[in-house]
């Protein structure tokens, strides 16, 4: 089993509708957590970190559900420029001091 | 302007021949990583670094070396010895394992 398992996508949607995505972890000691972002051929960014209580940036909402073992990603409203890969991230509970990449979800916002 | 430096952004290789990635960072962050894209799929850590002379094998560390000589810099090289080179590779650094990753732009490696 992955370590971080995503819904590769595509998730293709019209402008203006929400999407959500979800990334499971297979670690229950996991530390932290993060969704990035990676436009086509681009490095990737840091959108957002998930705590505990969840949080909320603009029309990004992240989510941490650690009896289950998931982190979820919901974005209201959505742009043309949110069309990107969405990178789910852990730092696991293995002693390694490195942060585990999801293998992505693929975003296409249409007109 | 702080941040990290790769280079070069894009390189062919012949079978057979190593290579070295070069990557720097200003941001004074005392760990730095190397990790490896392949089309559709996520990161896979190569090597990372913690702290000044010294260095830990990621996942997918055989085919590869580091140093890390310098707390600005961490480079790469790919032998001869790894088997599928083509890829894109990215270096990061952080403040801390358990905080934001600043990534250098990338480099193309494309063995022909």
């Amino acid at each position: 089993r992955k370590e971080v398992e995503q819904d590769p996508g595509p998730f293709n949607v019209p402008e203006g509708a929400t999407v959500a995505f979800n990334c499971t972890y297979s670690n229950s000691a996991s530390q932290s957590f993060f969704w990035y972002r990676q436009d086509c051929r681009k490095e990737p960014k840091l959108l957002m970190s998930v705590y505990s209580s969840g949080n909320e940036d603009g029309r990004f909402t992240a989510q941490l559900n650690r009896a289950s073992q998931y982190i979820s990603l919901l974005i209201r409203d959505s742009k043309l420029s949110d069309s990107a890969t969405y990178l789910c991230v852990v730092l696991p509970d293995t002693g390694r001091r490195a942060l585990t990449f999801g293998s992505g979800t693929r975003l296409q916002v249409q007109p | 302007d702080g941040g990290i430096t790769q280079s070069p952004k894009y390189l062919f290789r012949k079978e057979g021949q190593n290579v070295t990635l070069s990557c720097e960072q200003n941001l004074n962050h005392d760990a730095m990583y190397w990790y490896r894209q392949d089309p559709g799929q996520g990161l896979r850590l190569i090597y990372y670094s913690q702290i000044v002379n010294d260095f830990q094998k990621g996942d997918i560390a055989e085919g590869y070396s580091v140093s890390r000589e310098k707390k600005e810099s961490f480079p790469l090289t790919v032998t001869s010895a790894q088997k599928n080179p083509t890829a894109f590779y990215l270096c990061a650094s952080s403040i801390d394992p358990r905080g934001e990753l600043f990534f250098g732009e990338g480099s193309r490696l494309t063995v022909l």
